[in-house]
């Protein structure tokens, strides 16, 4: 299958930083791509949804102006954690589907460990 | 709106022997497809198998099958000659066919341990 891949793998960062977490399809174009939340024990949660050059649909409950998406080319999706906060600590998961419909599969990105102190 | 119910938390197998996640579903869609994913320790996410709605026929890929019942809107997985490797979560999911970038529905998952 194809291969998605984030950076970094795992971030410590100090209370009040702000983060930068990057998704990218590594062999195929990516039109929409997904990010997740992930608490310990628990499912995914969709935090938003990303159309290469359109702004995020985010899902009800995640604050846009502290998870900054942008999906500037068909390869590449960034997470911004900004100004975040111990509770902002959490295991953050990026997907990818290369095509509009949903038959079109998603491909999982590795993940990203983010604790805040 | 979509639902992913899955009622066992925890599971755990004796290697080589059979199990099967149980997993139901809520929607008023027809068309829609049921994936299962294993989240191993490593936490990546690894497609196991899908199935289409409108197909009748179970899918199945090597030791992993599926009992899809749908008017019943119960989505099993059966893993057969369980191994140490199959140990991992197991998330049921549920995504429509007819919207535009609609997304995952996952179910909250079931740890699945194989015992050697």
């Amino acid at each position: 299958g194809a291969v998605v891949s984030q950076h970094p793998s795992w971030v410590i960062c100090k209370s009040g930083t702000s983060v930068k977490i990057e998704c990218r399809s590594l062999d195929f174009q990516a039109t929409t791509m997904f990010w997740y939340r992930q608490f310990p024990k628990q499912s995914l949660m969709l935090m938003a949804t990303s159309n290469e050059g359109s702004k995020a649909t985010y899902e009800q409950g995640v604050e846009k102006d502290k998870f900054l998406i942008n999906h500037a080319s068909l390869t590449l999706s960034t997470l911004t954690v900004t100004s975040a906060h111990p509770e902002d600590s959490s295991f953050y998961i990026c997907s990818a589907r290369g095509g509009s419909g949903a038959y079109n599969e998603q491909f999982f990105g590795p993940g990203t460990r983010l604790t805040v102190l | 709106a979509q639902t992913v119910t899955q009622s066992q938390p925890e599971m755990s197998v004796q290697e080589a022997e059979t199990v099967t996640l149980s997993c139901t579903y809520d929607t008023s869609e027809s068309n829609y497809y049921l994936f299962w994913y294993k989240q191993p320790p490593s936490r990546q996410m690894i497609l196991v198998i899908r199935q289409e709605a409108y197909k009748q026929q179970n899918a199945t890929e090597n030791r992993f099958s599926v009992n899809f019942q749908k008017a019943a809107k119960s989505f099993s997985l059966k893993i057969s000659d369980s191994q140490l490797g199959d140990t991992a979560m197991y998330f049921c999911a549920f995504i429509s066919q007819d919207n535009y970038g609609q997304n995952f529905v996952f179910g909250p998952g079931t740890r699945l341990s194989v015992l050697p």
